[in-house]
């Protein structure tokens, strides 16, 4: 069985500050992993995934994580933050051999202080 | 532009009543999924359906059942709504292998 555990359930950062929110999971097989976001009142929206390949992955509004299998993690981290960020972030995991279920952690509140 | 549309943002229900949840996606992915999100417990699977007329069960089925009679659509069903149910029901679309695309959510309050 898979899981996902997310430390952090809030995390306030100063505008223009870097952040890490940080993601761990637990597989005994290869895994998917994914992050997304979801801002007030609306749906997640997929901010980057790691399927295969490069260990670094860019998403969209200036996110990357990293995908370390030692550690087993994916961290999720932005070098600069904007007010617009404030949102819920969830890190997912999945089994590209299973059954395209995704496991998801509890979430991570990023909240923006001006 | 993808899409997944769920019937209603708001729906407020009476305990014991039937409730549906109607959830459509214009991708044409074989997989359809339904969730409920709770403050601090994330997104917990309620069931899952990967063909028409199939259905798996996901973490927390008790209380829910599931009908996708065409590829495009998959239906959430509490037969008889209780208190604890009041949630945030989240639908979801995936070709095979990949992403999953989401749609806006119902906010589902039972009295």
């Amino acid at each position: 069985a898979q899981s996902v555990t997310q430390l952090d359930s809030q995390v306030p950062v100063f505008e223009e500050a870097p952040v890490e929110l940080r993601c761990n999971y637990s597989s005994s097989v290869s895994v998917y992993l994914f992050w997304y976001v979801q801002y007030p009142n609306q749906g997640l929206q997929l901010l980057l995934k790691y399927l295969s390949g490069s260990t670094l992955v860019k998403g969209i509004n200036g996110f990357e994580a990293e995908f370390n299998k030692s550690q087993t993690s994916f961290h999720l981290r932005k070098p600069s933050v904007h007010i617009s960020d404030t949102a819920e972030y969830f890190c997912a995991v999945s089994d590209p051999f299973g059954n395209e279920k995704l496991t998801f952690g509890t979430g991570t509140r990023l909240t923006i202080i001006p | 532009d993808v899409k997944v549309t769920q019937s209603s943002r708001y729906l407020v229900k009476r305990t014991g009543e039937k409730v549906f949840l109607e959830c459509v996606q214009d991708m044409d992915h074989e997989n359809m999924f339904w969730y409920r999100q709770d403050p601090g417990l994330g997104l917990r699977l309620i069931y899952f359906s990967y063909d028409v007329k199939m259905k798996e069960k996901g973490d927390i089925p008790e209380g829910y059942s599931v009908s996708r009679e065409k590829k495009e659509r998959f239906s959430l069903i509490l037969e008889s709504a209780s208190t604890n149910q009041t949630s945030m029901y989240l639908c979801a679309s995936s070709p095979d292998g990949d992403e999953q695309f989401f749609g806006p959510g119902t906010r589902l309050t039972v009295l």
